[in-house]
């Protein structure tokens, strides 16, 4: 069973960076037609899709967010990461790691997630 | 990109159906046949319910069924039980530079 786990500060300071890890178990980060991806859901508001990254290290953002976002991954570590700069309050949510299945549709379906951590950018 | 229209709550008691609409637009749900759907227990990891409109990913049981027409896309939810108690979203592809549209999700209440 493929397990991701995300992980990183619950609290950031306005004008600073978030950084989140998603540990993937259960399978390889680096299986073919696999992608990676981030998403957000700020609180009453609906699901935000963020950046997606293959094993290869290519790269898929979401134009709003694209200037700052960066999001990279470690296969060693089995481990995919997300940083998020200039952050303000209109940042907070409940931040989700999730496998992209590129094999199985065109859409790139989210198939698995991990269970969302919540960031508050607060002082 | 506007989000997809859900409506806020659907109920109904066990073993009747539900059915759970998602309304877009012609640049989104009209426009391609990749409406996915996610069901979400509060605290744990969203799930694929739906790919492709109207595509079971295996495990998923088959009380679920998906469909689309025109700019909306359903989501039905036959012989309801406790356990489909949950939040449900749509998602959308609308294009290259904007890959994945949402709705607001619908709460499930079983009765």
């Amino acid at each position: 069973q493929l397990l991701l786990q995300e992980s990183g500060p619950g609290l950031v300071k306005p004008s600073e960076t978030l950084s989140l890890t998603c540990t993937v178990s259960g399978g390889s980060i680096s299986s073919s037609g696999y992608y990676w991806g981030w998403l957000r859901q700020p609180p009453g508001k609906g699901l935000e899709w963020i950046a997606t990254i293959y094993y290869s290290g290519s790269t898929y953002y979401n134009p709003p967010l694209k200037s700052r976002v960066t999001v990279s991954v470690d296969t060693s570590k089995s481990q995919f990461s997300l940083n998020l700069s200039s952050v303000t309050a209109a940042d907070t949510a409940v931040y989700y790691c999730a496998r992209v299945d590129a094999y199985r549709s065109s859409s790139w379906p989210f198939d698995y997630w991990g269970q969302g951590t919540l960031v508050t950018v607060s002082s | 990109q506007s989000a997809l229209t859900q409506p806020r709550s659907v109920s109904g008691s066990p073993g009747q159906s539900v059915t759970i609409s998602c309304t877009g637009s012609s640049s989104d749900v009209g426009g391609y046949n990749y409406v996915s759907w996610y069901q979400h227990h509060p605290g744990k990891a969203p799930k694929l319910m739906i790919y492709d409109v109207s595509n079971r990913p295996s495990g998923v049981p088959d009380r679920f069924s998906g469909s689309k027409s025109g700019n909306t896309a359903s989501l039905t939810i036959s012989g309801l039980q406790a356990e489909d108690e949950a939040d449900y979203y749509c998602c959308s592809y609308a294009g290259t530079y904007t890959p994945y549209v949402f709705g607001l999700g619908t709460k499930v209440t079983v009765l």
